[in-house]
């Protein structure tokens, strides 16, 4: 069994200061893990990702991530938010089924508000 | 390179009446194919996965059907639409055995 939690709903910065998006998971077998963004009525795009190779994982945008198995989280961070940022979020863990297929498993979203 | 297409982008509805959304993706062979519905202020919901032709896979029962008639081809299928079957719906592949996941541009569905 899998999940994941983001810890916020919503998340507001001002433009040029850091942005702090959180997430926990759970995960029954060494789980991969995603960033993807979502603009308005548009599809996801991966950010980034995490498989099992460097714990620090860094993105597109300026975005990067940390994968802390001790405290099963994956926040994401960016030093200076852009107002393009301003976005809604998903965390997302995936990991191999028994029978060899990989199922994700998705927050429910964390809006970013960048105001000017 | 890879794309992928949904059709319509957008879509009105009255409650009762059928439905036909329709995924495609080029520039690939054998994709495991997936149908996620994103309600107002929620996240993802997982509906079907497909890992082949013909093979679905339902994660939540519901008034919704899946095919996949063609290998690069995923359809989402209503015979009678409810009022909680509006919502954001994305088709997304991914490579088989590999768990990164490529998403379409999504179709707007409201059930009016």
């Amino acid at each position: 069994a899998q999940s994941v939690t983001q810890l916020d709903s919503h998340v507001s910065v001002s433009e040029g200061t850091p942005v702090l998006l959180r997430c926990n998971y759970s995960s029954s077998y060494s789980p991969s893990l995603f960033w993807y963004v979502q603009h308005p009525n548009k599809g996801l795009q991966l950010l980034l990702k995490y498989t099992s190779a460097a714990t620090l994982v860094k993105g597109i945008n300026g975005f990067e991530a940390e994968f802390k198995k001790s405290e099963t989280s994956f926040h994401l961070t960016k030093p200076s938010a852009h107002m393009s940022d301003a976005a809604e979020y998903f965390c997302v863990v995936s990991a191999r089924t028994s029978g060899g297929s990989y199922i994700p498993t998705f927050g429910r979203g964390t809006s970013l508000i960048v105001h000017p | 390179s890879q794309t992928i297409h949904q059709w319509p982008a957008t879509l009105v509805q009255p409650v009762g009446s059928p439905l036909s959304l329709e995924c495609t993706v080029e520039g690939t062979s054998n994709p495991n194919l997936y149908w996620y519905r994103q309600a107002a202020g929620r996240g993802l919901q997982l509906l079907f996965y497909s890992v082949g032709i013909g093979q679905i896979s339902s994660e939540v029962p519901q008034n919704l059907s899946a095919s996949r008639p063609q290998d690069r081809q995923f359809i989402l299928s209503s015979k009678k639409l409810l009022l909680s079957d509006s919502g954001f719906y994305l088709c997304a592949w991914s490579v088989s055995g590999n768990n990164e996941q490529f998403f379409g541009p999504g179709t707007r569905l409201t059930v009016l």
